[in-house]
């Protein structure tokens, strides 16, 4: 079946430690993106990938890193220097051009110890 | 600045109630797009509908209908004879100049009792 498979689903991390959330599409969208979601507030955009070799920051970018080295791949890094790093992390995938609909994986839980 | 707001944190209905979930948003763009989102206990959202600024005509799907008002920068999601299925956490997104950099609304929360 096509979609979003995100890995894993709940992981456990001491502070300090980086730790990197996988995120695969077999969708063959151009475009992926990294949501985190923190109760109340809905989900804000961390990172963004139109092409292959491509990214953006979205509004929280830091303490994030993000590689996009094939299309159907597009990890997340949560590093040391993200303050408060426990949250709800959702990747999704769209065509380009198709204007908000987004494809959502079933996210990764990071609780961090 | 682009902001979306849900003033609804939580509701609870009983099976075959009719509920409607609040929208509304700031953009000083005059081309943007509306979305409607269901986020149910397994945790991936679900696209449901996408408005843009320009058709204001009302959307209805099965049980499920849209009223997008410009004047009052709403855009308001009714489910009709709810059911238990409903209950999931339903979020507003706007995006701008038809880019997929969506801003989210806090999400209502829907619970559905039998």
């Amino acid at each position: 079946d096509g979609g979003i498979t995100q890995s894993p689903k709940y992981l456990f991390r001491k502070e300090g430690q980086n730790v990197t959330l996988s995120c695969e599409q077999n969708l063959n969208h151009d475009a992926m993106y990294w949501y985190r979601q923190d109760p109340g507030q809905g989900l804000r955009l961390i990172y963004y990938s139109q092409i292959v070799n491509d990214f953006q920051k979205g509004d929280i970018a830091e303490g994030y890193s993000v590689s996009r080295e094939k299309k159907e791949s597009f990890p997340l890094t949560v590093t040391s220097a993200q303050k408060n790093p426990t949250a709800f992390y959702l990747c999704a995938s769209s065509m380009t051009g198709s204007t908000g609909e987004l494809f959502f994986g079933e996210g990764s839980r990071l609780t961090v110890l | 600045a682009q902001k979306v707001t849900q003033a609804q944190t939580e509701i609870s209905v009983v099976e075959k109630e009719d509920v409607t979930l609040d929208c509304v948003y700031e953009t000083r763009d005059t081309t943007y797009y509306l979305f409607w989102y269901k986020q149910p206990p397994s945790g991936e959202l679900v696209f449901l509908i996408r408005r843009n600024s320009f058709d204001e005509q009302n959307e209805i799907s099965g049980r499920y209908s849209w009223n997008f008002q410009k004047s009052t920068s709403s855009f308001n999601f009714t489910i009709t004879a709810s059911q238990v299925v409903d209950s999931a956490v339903y979020f507003c997104a706007l995006s701008e100049g038809g880019y997929n950099k969506l801003i989210f609304g806090a999400g209502t929360r829907l619970a559905v009792h039998p």
